[in-house]
C-alpha cells in the first residue's frame, strides 16, 4: 500500500516561531488532509488539499501531487498549536480509503 | 451542524467481555468510517461503509471484530471477545460523496481500556 512519511517526528518551538511540517507520500493520490490532534485527544480537520496552496489565519498549507509531497506552515506559533498534526491521503484508486501518516508532534513553550 | 457523535467516549471492561461501540455520522454523509488508534500502530482504517454497505473491511483485525451500518444515521463496531490488546482509541468519522472527494469529519473517539 502506499507510504506516508512524516518530518521532523518531534518539534519544540519557542512561542511566536515559524515551522514547517512535512508530509511525503509513495504514490499518486486523490487528495490530502491535514489533522491537528489536540491533547484531548480530538482530531481537528485543517485543510484538505489535493493540489494547490490554501490559508487559513496563521496556517497554510501546500500540495505538490506531481513530485509527492505537501507542507504544513505554522506562522506565529501559540501554545494552542501542541499537539500532533498528521497528515493523511487518498491514494489514486482507492476511493475514500484513507492512509495516515505517523504525525509530527509539536510542542509549543512559551 | 451536530458533528459525528461517538459513545461511549470511555469504556472499561475486563478481558472475555463483549464491547459494542456506537457512532451517529453527520446527517447526509454517505460514507462511515471506523478507525483505531494506538501508539504502536498509530491510526488505522478498520472498515468503511458507503450508504450503509460495508466497502472495505481489510483492516479489520479479526474475526473477534465486527461492524454494522443499519441505517443511514447509526453504526456499531463490536469487539466479542475482548482482548488487552483491543485497548485504544477508536474513533468514527464521516463524509459526503460529491463531485470532488470530500473531508473526512471526526468523532472526539471512544478510549477503550480492556483489563
Amino acid at each position: 500500500g502506499i507510504q506516508v512519511e512524516q518530518s521532523p517526528p518531534d518539534l519544540i518551538l519557542q512561542e511566536g516561531a515559524n515551522s514547517t511540517l512535512r508530509c511525503n507520500f509513495s504514490d499518486s493520490v486523490n487528495n490530502l488532509q491535514w489533522f491537528h490532534q489536540n491533547p484531548w485527544g480530538q482530531l481537528i480537520n485543517l485543510f484538505y488539499i489535493p493540489s494547490g496552496t490554501k490559508q487559513n489565519g496563521r496556517l497554510s498549507a501546500t500540495t505538490v501531487a506531481t513530485e509527492r509531497y505537501s507542507l504544513l506552515y505554522i506562522s506565529s506559533s501559540q501554545t494552542t498549536d501542541s499537539g500532533v498534526y498528521f497528515c493523511a491521503v487518498e491514494p489514486r484508486g482507492g476511493y475514500q480509503k484513507v492512509t495516515f501518516g505517523t504525525g509530527t508532534k509539536l510542542q509549543v513553550i512559551p | 451542524d451536530a458533528g459525528v457523535i461517538q459513545s461511549p467516549r470511555h469504556e472499561v471492561t475486563e478481558m472475555g467481555q463483549e464491547v459494542t461501540l456506537r457512532c451517529k455520522p453527520i446527517s447526509g454523509h454517505d460514507y462511515l468510517f471506523w478507525y483505531r488508534q494506538t501508539m504502536m500502530r498509530g491510526l488505522e482504517l478498520l472498515i468503511y461503509f458507503n450508504n450503509n454497505v460495508p466497502i472495505d473491511d481489510s483492516g479489520m483485525p479479526e474475526d473477534r471484530f465486527s461492524a454494522k451500518m443499519p441505517n443511514a444515521s447509526f453504526s456499531t463496531l463490536k469487539i466479542q471477545p475482548s482482548e488487552p490488546r483491543d485497548s485504544a482509541v477508536y474513533f468514527c468519522a464521516s463524509s459526503r460523496q460529491g463531485r470532488s472527494n470530500q473531508p473526512q469529519h471526526f468523532g472526539d473517539g471512544t478510549r477503550l481500556s480492556i483489563l
